[in-house]
């Protein structure tokens, strides 16, 4: 049972436009989310981040929205550019009463971002 | 990149033998995981550790084992590799804090022939 979802394997974006990602969960219990971006033969690099008790989270270029009665979360890119093209990762993490550091991962979206 | 170094970075290896990856930090972080990352899977836990002979199973643990006898260096091992295993594999770190967070390693690419 796939409790972060990415429904979108792949997206096309031209540099200079807006990428959004987005992510799905299921589970009421994750109080904690994040993305990771990742470049072909390196590992994730931690992008960005938001608490539960937040609904948005801005970072230069980068800004997470969380809706949480929707239990969904997307990445925003403004500007697009070319060295954005990675692939993306987003994240969730129960709750800290449930004694875990443990992260939950979605099967990624692939950015293409093109002149 | 939080001083982690995974080795080796690439093996080729037939089905049947037994391979050790091996994760070190440098930074003495209690929390460690071993993650691996296949097409249309994303990334999940296999085991992960939260202290010196502390370990725990993850989502994937079937056919693995791990080991930590040193805060630095965590260890994974394939008993008996099959091509099912055949995957790019990733040790990360938490840190916690201000933003709490994991950092990975640069990976480890296994093909199990």
């Amino acid at each position: 049972d796939q409790q972060v979802k990415q429904n979108s394997p792949s997206l096309s974006v031209q540099e200079g436009r807006i990428s959004i990602l987005n992510c799905d969960y299921t589970n009421s219990m994750f109080d904690y989310f994040l993305w990771y971006k990742k470049y072909p033969a390196e590992g994730p690099t931690f992008l960005i981040s938001i608490s539960s008790i937040k609904d948005k989270n801005e970072d230069g270029r980068f800004t997470v929205f969380l809706n949480k009665s929707a239990k969904h979360l997307s990445l925003h890119i403004v500007p697009s550019q070319p060295g954005d093209s990675a692939v993306y990762f987003c994240a969730a993490r129960p709750s800290k009463s449930y004694n875990t550091d443990k992260l939950i991962f979605g099967t990624g979206t692939r950015l293409q971002v093109f002149p | 990149d939080a001083g982690i170094t995974q080795s080796p970075r690439h093996k080729v290896t037939e089905t049947g033998t037994p391979v050790t990856l091996r994760c070190h930090q440098t930074e003495n972080h209690r929390y460690m995981y071993w993650y691996r990352q296949d097409p249309g899977h994303g990334l999940r836990l296999i085991h992960y550790s939260y202290g010196v002979k502390d370990t725990d199973k993850g989502e994937v643990s079937d056919g693995y084992s791990v080991s930590r006898s040193k805060t630095e260096d965590f260890l994974l091992t394939l008993e008996s590799a099959t091509s099912s295993q055949t995957s790019v594999y990733f040790c990360a770190i938490s840190v916690t804090g201000v933003k709490d967070t994991q950092y990975f390693g640069p990976g480890t690419r296994l093909t199990v022939l």
